[in-house]
């Protein structure tokens, strides 16, 4: 079957560093996507890796290993503006659909 | 600007309508697709098309409609079968198979009474 796994919710302090995880199992692998979705609003791209290791862009970091089905979304230097939910998603099998995780809602607090 | 429109944002119906929500989108990608979110879940995929005049359904298509007749426009009808409409739909699209990079309109919010 296919599966994401990622935490429901976590909280961290502005400034602080967090990092969000994501395990997955699916019968196919093209790439695992990173989503930020503020409350009501649509999900905006972040990362993208298809390749083991780790991208950085900005304050926003994404590692992946393929071998262990693991993913991580680090966030440096945490503003309030990052409180939202991050989506790990996965991109598998011929047809170009993503697999979404359920999100982790974080909560960034003064 | 490109980017992809939906409209309305917010959409209130009477149980036992039939309801379509619109999704354009002028990025000139092949592949479109509609999700449901509900409060907790993730994003599930309801239908989804790779090119003009084709679309295949997603997770969890029972109770909705979908048609391809323009390459800017999908259109999704949730009908009365479908038994609990009320959700916040989302509509994607993405460049097809080049890539799984999927670009997000701003959604509609359902509330069916």
């Amino acid at each position: 079957g296919q599966n994401i796994d990622q935490p429901t919710e976590m909280t961290a302090t502005e400034g602080a560093i967090v990092q969000i995880n994501c395990t997955y199992q699916t019968s196919g692998f093209n790439g695992l996507f990173w989503y930020q979705q503020h409350a009501g609003e649509a999900p905006t791209f972040l990362s993208y890796n298809v390749l083991d290791g780790l991208e950085e862009k900005g304050r926003f970091s994404s590692f992946l290993s393929r071998s262990k089905g693991y993913s991580y979304l680090l966030l440096k230097e945490l503003q309030m503006k990052d409180s939202a939910s991050y989506l790990c998603a996965v991109g598998g099998g011929a047809t170009n659909k993503l697999i979404f995780g359920t999100g982790t809602l974080l909560a960034v607090q003064p | 600007d490109g980017g992809i429109t939906q409209s309305p944002k917010y959409l209130f119906r009477k149980e036992g309508q039939n309801v379509t929500l619109s999704c354009e989108q002028n990025l000139n990608h092949d592949a479109m697709y509609w999700y449901r979110q509900d409060p907790g879940q993730g994003l599930r995929l309801i239908y989804y098309s790779q090119i003009v005049n084709d679309f295949q359904k997603g997770d969890i298509a029972e109770g909705y409609s979908v048609s391809r007749e323009k390459k800017e426009s999908f259109p999704l009808t949730v009908t009365s079968a479908q038994k609990n409409p009320t959700a916040f739909y989302l509509c994607a699209s993405g460049a097809g198979t080049a890539s799984y990079e999927q670009y997000f309109g701003p959604g509609t919010r359902l509330t069916v009474t």
